[in-house]
């Protein structure tokens, strides 16, 4: 049982290139987030998926494009890769139900663009 | 909309030191309420959690209780270790299930 895995560990971008996140979880669960840390500011919700075939918006989506491949895989694709979107992207997942609610987090992966 | 908000760091203690990190929330409703920690180069681990009001979380020494007048969660361990270094977010559930972090307090814990 390995949790929520991210690939790549570490990722230098030049602006303009493209890359996707890639994230998977073994837990069964249902709900899955994409979140950025940045210096200061904690982390903030890319995209989410609370189920497999729906994906929603989250505070920060501009510049990002997200697919829940099916209930174990969500990734994360940047299209044209800005400076400002050097950070640290953390994965997560959520079983659904009505008193389970805590989200379990991969180990990141530190993407720095160019 | 729901907010967090922590004390800001870093916070340096020397070991055995008692610890207090406040954080406080805006939301509506009673949301569940959350404290993670980030060991360096790791991801965010769940460390304790409170979901309802008088609620106490506790884990590995830390604890918190969800305090519904004063809307806060602020989280406590009573002799802190070299080990307990680390950054700590307080975070709440929002009604559709979606964690909103404070900023996160680095905690420096000197021998």
């Amino acid at each position: 049982n390995a949790g929520v895995t991210q690939t790549p560990k570490f990722q230098v971008l030049k602006t303009g290139q493209s890359m996707t996140l890639q994230c998977a979880q073994d837990m069964n669960h249902n709900s899955m987030y994409w979140y950025r840390q940045d210096p200061g500011m904690g982390l903030r919700l890319i995209y989410y998926s609370a189920s497999e075939g729906t994906t929603d918006k989250g505070e920060v989506p501009n510049g990002y494009n997200v697919s829940r491949l099916n209930k174990r895989e969500f990734s994360l694709r940047l299209e044209s890769a800005a400076p400002s979107q050097t950070s640290v992207y953390f994965c997560a997942s959520r079983i659904a139900g009505q008193f389970t609610d805590t989200q379990y987090f991969g180990p990141g992966t530190r993407l720095t663009v160019l | 909309g729901d907010s967090v908000t922590q004390m800001e760091g870093p916070v340096t203690l020397s070991e055995e030191a008692f610890l207090t990190i406040n954080c406080t929330y805006t939301a509506t409703g009673y949301p569940s309420l959350f404290w993670y920690v980030q060991y360096p180069g790791e991801g965010l681990q769940l460390l304790l959690k409170a979901t309802k009001a008088d609620d106490k979380g506790s884990n590995k020494g830390f604890e918190a209780t969800y305090r519904k007048e004063t809307t806060s969660f602020h989280l406590e361990k009573g002799s802190v270790q070299v080990s307990d270094s680390a950054v700590y977010f307080c975070a709440l559930m929002d009604s559709s299930y979606k964690l909103i972090f404070g900023s996160g307090t680095r905690l420096l814990v000197r021998p």
